[in-house]
């Protein structure tokens, strides 16, 4: 059982340059969310989704866009990349009516420079 | 917006001591959670509070809902080098969005 897949593990990118970020999950989970985590603040939300072609913002989606074409897929996509994008990208996903509990991926570290 | 402020924000501790952290919100939730990071790894989830009061264990853990639902501690007793990692606190419940508001992490660190 897999779980939440992210890809890649690692990425360098420059100033300007665009990239998503892939994640998928087996779990036939409803929701799926996008947290970043910077040192010392914790898990800000991005973007989340309560289904497939429903999507909505988080606390800081500003320079983020993302899709929700099917249940499985969730991808993250960065347009025109800044050093402030600098950060480990987690996405999680759960099952409404459910315990709370999100599964999460094991994170995406991106460096803009 | 929502916000929960988690303290401390690290710990240096010797094996074998207790730990105890906790979370405050101006907010009240629905749902507490206790997650934890290995480095390198996303969060993994501890234990779920779901009543006002309520007190669960999961082993060596044990987490409190507070009364007011805006605080819960987690206290970990006789901890082990393999504690070592970012312990995070949720909230969630007060949407049917499934979102959770995250604490800024308890960075853990322990001693053999």
């Amino acid at each position: 059982n897999a779980g939440v897949t992210q890809t890649p593990k690692f990425r360098i990118l420059k100033i300007g340059q665009s990239m998503t970020l892939q994640c998928a999950q087996d779990m036939n989970h409803n929701y799926m969310y996008w947290y970043r985590q910077d040192p010392g603040m914790g898990l800000k939300l991005i973007y989340y989704s309560v289904g497939a072609g429903i999507t909505d913002k988080g606390e800081v989606p500003n320079g983020y866009n993302v899709s929700r074409s099917t249940t499985e897929d969730f991808p993250l996509r960065l347009e025109l990349a800044a050093p402030s994008q600098t950060s480990v990208y987690f996405c999680a996903s759960s099952n409404p009516g459910g315990d709370y509990g999100y599964t999460f991926g094991s994170g995406t570290r991106l460096t803009v420079v | 917006g929502q916000q929960l402020n988690q303290s401390p924000q690290s710990m240096f501790i010797q094996e074998g001591e207790d730990v105890s952290m906790n979370c405050t919100s101006s907010s009240i939730f629905n749902t507490w959670l206790w997650y934890k990071q290995d480095p390198g790894e996303g969060p993994v989830l501890l234990i779920a509070l779901y009543k006002a009061g309520e007190l669960t264990s999961n082993g060596r853990l044990t987490a409190q809902f507070g009364i007011t639902r805006k605080d819960s501690f987690l206290n970990i007793s006789a901890s082990i080098p393999s504690d070592v990692g970012i312990y995070f606190c949720a909230g969630g419940g007060s949407s049917n969005t499934g979102k959770l508001i995250f604490g800024q992490g308890t960075t853990l660190q322990v001693k053999p």
